[in-house]
């Protein structure tokens, strides 16, 4: 079937600029989550969505950072006014458990977002 | 705060066996995770442990010890597809770990 997608696969932006980043998870996971990634480095939590409930957005490194998650299924990561440090690879993912249980994790390809 | 240290590079030869550790300063948690990714790839979901002990699927094993704040994977047979980064991961907490590069030699 198919896994996560996410578009675009590759942005290139300048710094101040508004980017939205999208993911399509996995169809009936409940559970999607947003993840930065620095060149050699490990996975920055951003935010978590479970059904219904309150996203957990205590990983979002500033009120640059908003996500949304529309009817439970495709979610949009936007980042305004965007600066360099901003640059990573943005990995979406989703699980079909929520967290607090074996919630494997599939991972879309990820946009490498580039601010110049 | 809440950490999970790697080390950040592991060598190995084909045909061998290799752990990676991953120690932890954190309190309470569901389980731990490992997940593979290949240089450019996105990460995968190798292995889970929610209790103490070993659990083992094909050439990868991985472990837990909450006592002594410490967990692994344990890959056997390596081959040179294995080469990529390690991940452990508090699955609850959404915390990864540093990650660390394997590479596999002929």
């Amino acid at each position: 079937g198919a896994g996560v997608s996410q578009s675009p696969s590759n942005k290139v932006t300048e710094k101040g600029k508004d980017v939205e980043l999208r993911c399509d998870p996995i169809s009936g996971h409940t559970a999607l989550y947003w993840y930065r990634q620095s060149l050699g480095q490990g996975l920055e939590f951003l935010i978590y969505f479970q059904g219904n409930s309150a996203p957990d957005k205590s990983g979002l490194p500033s009120d640059r950072f908003s996500a949304e998650r529309t009817g439970g299924s495709v979610s949009t990561l936007t980042i305004q006014r965007t600066q360099q440090e901003d640059s990573a690879v943005y990995l979406c993912a989703s699980s079909l458990a929520g967290r607090g249980h074996r919630n494997e994790q599939y991972f879309g390809p990820g946009t490498r977002l580039t601010v110049t | 705060g809440q950490s999970l240290e790697q080390p950040s590079e592991v060598t190995a030869v084909e045909g061998a066996i290799v752990q990676i550790n991953c120690t932890y300063q954190t309190s309470g948690f569901y389980g731990l995770s490992w997940y593979q990714q290949h240089d450019g790839g996105a990460p995968t979901f190798l292995s889970y442990n929610a209790l103490d002990g070993l659990e083992e699927t094909g050439r990868f094993s991985s472990f837990l010890s909450r006592s002594d704040s410490y967990g692994y994977l344990l890959l056997q047979e390596l081959q040179m597809k294995d080469s990529a980064s390690y991940f452990c991961a508090l699955s609850d907490k959404l915390i990864f770990g540093t990650g660390t590069r394997l590479q596999v030699f002929p």
